[in-house]
């Protein structure tokens, strides 16, 4: 069955530093987005990403936070200047074009402890 | 902001019995609901969708609720199962509105006893 991959599983940093966070969304979707669980609070939507370019955004996703497609299977997220309360699980989602579903399909997980 | 309410943390229910699991929400734009189970250090599964024209969905042992006119929905787990015990969110979206983001309630974890 495919599946959303993440990468790293886990990242420790000091504050401060750039972080990069990837994904392999499934193939043949076509919307890919990131949001984050802060640990005991809700899943929180981060941005979403279709045809090369941002659709939508959180007030969370800052000038700290940017995304990318740099081919035609990675979806990166990156941190350039992190902060204490970045500190969460980050979830890679993705979805096949289909707005009669809305089903999204997330990764593992991505586990960001910043000190 | 809690457009997405789930009231109770957790639940206990015994194996074999019903699981009824809750979710009230307030944004009368949103027009399409999920439930997501989610395991420990695991990423969200989906599990069952419902849109906001119908009031009932079922799959399986899984069956969804909405009622619009008190903007809540439900998740019915029967016969409950050991490995149904997870963390279970609700989640809704605006896609009729172009909004295709999720906003997840605060999870219910629900507890199967053998």
């Amino acid at each position: 069955e495919p599946e959303v991959t993440q990468t790293p599983s886990h990242q420790v940093t000091q504050m401060g530093q750039e972080v990069i966070l990837r994904c392999v969304p499934i193939s043949n979707h076509l919307y890919f987005y990131w949001y984050r669980q802060i640990l005991g609070q809700k899943v929180e939507f981060l941005v979403s990403f279709y045809n090369n370019e941002i659709s939508e955004k959180s007030e969370i996703f800052d000038d700290q936070f940017s995304v990318e497609r740099p081919d035609g299977s990675n979806f990166t997220l990156k941190i350039r200047s992190t902060k204490l309360e970045d500190s969460a699980m980050y979830f890679c989602a993705s979805r096949i074009r289909d707005l009669g579903t809305g089903e999204l399909f997330f990764g593992e997980g991505s586990r960001l402890t910043v000190l | 902001d809690q457009q997405v309410k789930q009231n109770s943390p957790s639940l206990s229910v015994q194996e074999g019995r019903i699981s009824i699991l809750n979710c009230d929400y307030t944004n009368s734009m949103f027009d399409y609901f999920l439930w997501y189970k989610k395991y420990p250090a695991e990423g969200p599964t989906f599990l069952i969708s419902i849109s906001s024209i119908k009031d009932k969905n079922e799959d399986g042992r899984f069956t969804v609720f909405l009622n619009k006119s008190a903007k809540h929905l439900s998740l019915h787990i029967v016969p409950s199962q050991p490995g149904d015990s997870a963390v279970y969110f609700c989640a809704a979206s605006a896609l009729g509105f172009g909004n295709e983001k999720l906003t997840f309630g605060t999870g219910t974890r629900l507890t199967i006893i053998p």
